[in-house]
C-alpha cells in the first residue's frame, strides 16, 4: 500500500473551512483514499473515501487532484467538536489492511 | 443500527493473569479487525477475521495473543500471561466488505486494558 505524508498540526477558526492536506505520490491505479478520524480516547471514526473523482458525503469533501498524488479532505464549517487527529490512508481494491499513520492533529478554536 | 460494541471497555489484570476482550461487528457485518493503541502512538493493525477464518494476523505478537470469529457469538482478543508493556486501548472494527470499494471500517469505543 502506498505510503502517505501528512502535515503534523493544524489550526482552523471556528466556523471556518478546514483543508487537511494529504500527500500519496506513491499512489497506484488501484489504490482508493481514505479519511478518519480519532477525538480524543475514542475510536476512530470513518469519514470519507474515493478513488480519483472528488467526493461529498454529510461530513465532508475529499478533492483528489487529478494525477492522485495528493488531497484534500475538506470540513467545510469546522466546530470545535472537529478538533481530533485526522488520518488520510491508502488502500489497494481488495485489500484490507489499514495503516494508521501519525495524521494531523486539528485544533479548532473559538 | 447499532455500532460496534466493545466489552470491558476497561479491564484491569495483574501481571500473569489472562484478559479476554470481546467484540460485537455491526449487524450485516462479516470482517472484523483488531487494533493496539499504546499511549500517545498511532494504531496497529493486529488481526483480521472474517467468520471462523483469521485472514492476516501479522500484526498479532506470535506468543501469548489469540484472536477468533466463531460462526455464533462476538470476536474474542485473548491474551495470556499478559505483562505491563500490554497496557493500551485496543479497538475492534467491523466492515461489511461487500464491494471492493466499501473497506469503510467502523470501529467501537475500545477496550482499555491495564496490567498492574
Amino acid at each position: 500500500d502506498a505510503k502517505t505524508t501528512q502535515p503534523p498540526s493544524m489550526d482552523c477558526a471556528e466556523g471556518r473551512a478546514a483543508n487537511l492536506p494529504c500527500n500519496h505520490s506513491t499512489i497506484s491505479g488501484n489504490e482508493y483514499v481514505y479519511w478518519y478520524r480519532q477525538i480524543h480516547s475514542q475510536g476512530p471514526q470513518y469519514i470519507i473515501h474515493g478513488l480519483k473523482n472528488n467526493e461529498t458525503n454529510e461530513m465532508a469533501s475529499l478533492i483528489i487532484t487529478e494525477d492522485r498524488k495528493s488531497s484534500t479532505l475538506i470540513l467545510p464549517h469546522a466546530t470545535l467538536r472537529d478538533t481530533a487527529v485526522y488520518y488520510c490512508i491508502v488502500i489497494n481494491a481488495g485489500g484490507f489492511k489499514t495503516i494508521f499513520g501519525a495524521g494531523t492533529r486539528l485544533f479548532v478554536k473559538a | 443500527n447499532a455500532g460496534v460494541m466493545q466489552n470491558p471497555r476497561h479491564l484491569v489484570r495483574r501481571r500473569g493473569q489472562e484478559a479476554r476482550l470481546r467484540c460485537s461487528p455491526m449487524k450485516g457485518h462479516s470482517h472484523v479487525y483488531w487494533y493496539r493503541q499504546l499511549p500517545e502512538e498511532g494504531l496497529k493493525f493486529m488481526v483480521y477475521l472474517q467468520k471462523e477464518n483469521i485472514i492476516d494476523e501479522s500484526g498479532m505478537p506470535k506468543e501469548r495473543f489469540s484472536a477468533e470469529f466463531p460462526k455464533e457469538g462476538p470476536s474474542i482478543l485473548r491474551i495470556q500471561q499478559v505483562v505491563r508493556g500490554d497496557s493500551a486501548a485496543y479497538f475492534c472494527a467491523s466492515s461489511p466488505g461487500r464491494a471492493l470499494s466499501s473497506y469503510e471500517q467502523y470501529f467501537g469505543p475500545g477496550t482499555r486494558l491495564t496490567v498492574t
